[in-house]
């Protein structure tokens, strides 16, 4: 039930892109959107309750596949402070949980 | 508005024996999530509780339990503790009708280490 992200790591300098992917073989409600930095809680990004909705957050945004269950999170002109762990979470619908994959580690170099 | 705190924040204790971990919601949050990371596996989820009540569950052993009073604050305990229990374990509270629409706040964490 735990959703894959993709990829595990990546490496950026300041100024970069990065697409962060997140797929779910089970039927999704809704996908979260969480980053954590090193030592501190996870912090929220946003949510995205319907098929194909995008949603942006800083220059962070992101969009829902529903068909394809499948999420990506765009950073575009990354800064430094955007370096952390990003967890994708899926609301399975039927049950009140949220599902997170394993991570996927943002290190920006200036 | 003060946010989710756990406690406590740092435990040592040794096989076999066992851990109560507490959490206080962000007040008006009724309801309550936790997590156990570890490195390598993410944020696993253990069980949610809304009004007291125990919604879902997550894929734990029965050592594993947890309960809600009244007033929102959650507890979780470990029986029996193992080695591979060692984790940061994470409580979080959301508002309205729990995490399918609501974001989740979540404490600072109790690391939890098993000798």
């Amino acid at each position: 039930q735990q959703p894959v992200q993709s990829p595990q790591a990546v490496i950026l300098r300041e100024g970069e892109d990065a697409v962060i992917n997140c797929s779910s073989s089970k039927a999704l409600y809704s996908v979260h959107w969480y980053r954590q930095k090193h030592g501190e809680a996870p912090v929220f990004l946003m949510i995205l309750l319907k098929g194909g909705e995008q949603k942006g957050h800083e220059k962070i945004s992101a969009s829902f596949n529903e068909k394809k269950q499948q999420s990506s999170l765009y950073l575009t002109a990354s800064q430094l402070s955007y370096s952390g762990t990003y967890f994708c979470g899926s609301f399975i619908q039927g049950a009140q949980k949220l599902v997170f994959g394993q991570g996927t580690r943002l290190t920006i170099n200036p | 508005k003060a946010g989710v705190t756990q406690t406590p924040r740092y435990l040592i204790k040794t096989r076999g024996q066992q851990v109560t971990l507490s959490c206080s919601p962000i007040s008006g949050h009724r309801s309550v999530s936790w997590y156990q990371q570890t490195p390598g596996q993410g944020l696993q989820f253990l069980f949610e509780y809304f009004s007291e009540t125990q919604r879902n569950k997550g894929n734990f052993p029965g050592r594993f339990s947890g309960r809600q009073f009244s007033n929102s604050r959650s507890e979780m305990n470990v029986s029996t503790l193992e080695l591979g229990d060692s984790a940061l374990y994470l409580c979080a509270s959301s508002g309205g009708t729990g995490p399918n629409t609501g974001e989740l706040f979540f404490g600072e964490g109790s690391r939890l280490t098993v000798l």
